[in-house]
C-alpha cells in the first residue's frame, strides 16, 4: 500500500519568513496530494491539494509543487503569520474509494 | 448545513466496555470514514463507505465495526475496549468516492480508555 513521509515533524520560523514542509510517497499510481491544516483541538481543514497533471498550484500565501518523477511534493507558506502555527499534514491518494493515506504531521510555530 | 457532526465529543472507558461513536453528515456526501489520530502518526483510516450499505476496511480494523444503513449516518462501533484505543476519532465525508475531492471532518471525539 501507499506510504507517505512527512518532514520535518516540527518547524519554527519567524513571523515573514517561509515554511517549506516536503513528503514523498512511494505508490506512483497516487494522483491527488491535498494538504491539511488543523489548529490546536480543531478539526484538519483543506487548505489546498494538487492533481497529478499539474506541477504547481498556488493560493495566495501558501503554494504546493509536486514532483512526479521522484515521487515527492512539497506546501510552501511565504511571509508567515501567527496564525499559520498549526500541525499540517500531506496525503496521498490513487483515487480508489477514497482511500487517503496521512503523513506523520508537521508542527509549525511562527514566532513574533 | 451542519457539516459533519460527532457525538459525544469526550469519553471515558473501562477496558472491555463497549460503545458506539455517532457520526452524521448533512451534506448528501457518498464517502465516509473513520480515522484515528494518535501523537507523531498523523490519521489512520480504520473504516470506510462509498454509499449506503457498502463499507470496508481500512489500515487499522481491528477492534472496531462500522454500518451504513443510510447515506447521513456512518456509526463506529468499539466492541470491547482496550487502552491501545485510547484515542481521537474523526469521522470524514466526501461528495465523491473517487477519493480526489475534499474530506470534510467532523470535531473529533476525544476517547479514553482506563
Amino acid at each position: 500500500g501507499e506510504n507517505v513521509e512527512q518532514h520535518p515533524s516540527t518547524l519554527s520560523v519567524q513571523e515573514g519568513d517561509s515554511a517549506v514542509i516536503k513528503c514523498t510517497y512511494s505508490d506512483s499510481a497516487s494522483n491527488y496530494f491535498p494538504w491539511y491544516k488543523q489548529e490546536l483541538g480543531k478539526r484538519p481543514q483543506l487548505i489546498i491539494d494538487i492533481r497529478s497533471n499539474v506541477g504547481e498550484k498556488k493560493d495566495q500565501r501558501i503554494a504546493v509543487t509536486l514532483n512526479k518523477t521522484a515521487k515527492h511534493f512539497s506546501l510552501h507558506i511565504t511571509e508567515t503569520q501567527p496564525e499559520d502555527s498549526a500541525v499540517y499534514f500531506c496525503a496521498a491518494s490513487r483515487g480508489s474509494w477514497g482511500k487517503l493515506q496521512f503523513g506523520a504531521g508537521t508542527q509549525v510555530v511562527v514566532t513574533p | 448545513n451542519a457539516g459533519v457532526t460527532q457525538t459525544p465529543k469526550f469519553q471515558v472507558l473501562k477496558t472491555g466496555q463497549s460503545m458506539t461513536l455517532q457520526c452524521a453528515q448533512d451534506m448528501n456526501h457518498e464517502y465516509m470514514s473513520w480515522y484515528r489520530q494518535d501523537p507523531g502518526m498523523g490519521l489512520r483510516l480504520i473504516h470506510y463507505s462509498v454509499g449506503a450499505g457498502i463499507t470496508d476496511q481500512g489500515e487499522v480494523p481491528n477492534g472496531y465495526n462500522v454500518s451504513r444503513s443510510t447515506t447521513e449516518d456512518f456509526p463506529l462501533r468499539l466492541l470491547s475496549a482496550a487502552p491501545s484505543q485510547t484515542s481521537v476519532y474523526f469521522c470524514a465525508s466526501s461528495l465523491q468516492t473517487s477519493g480526489t475531492d475534499t474530506q470534510y471532518f467532523g470535531p473529533g471525539t476525544r476517547l479514553t480508555v482506563l
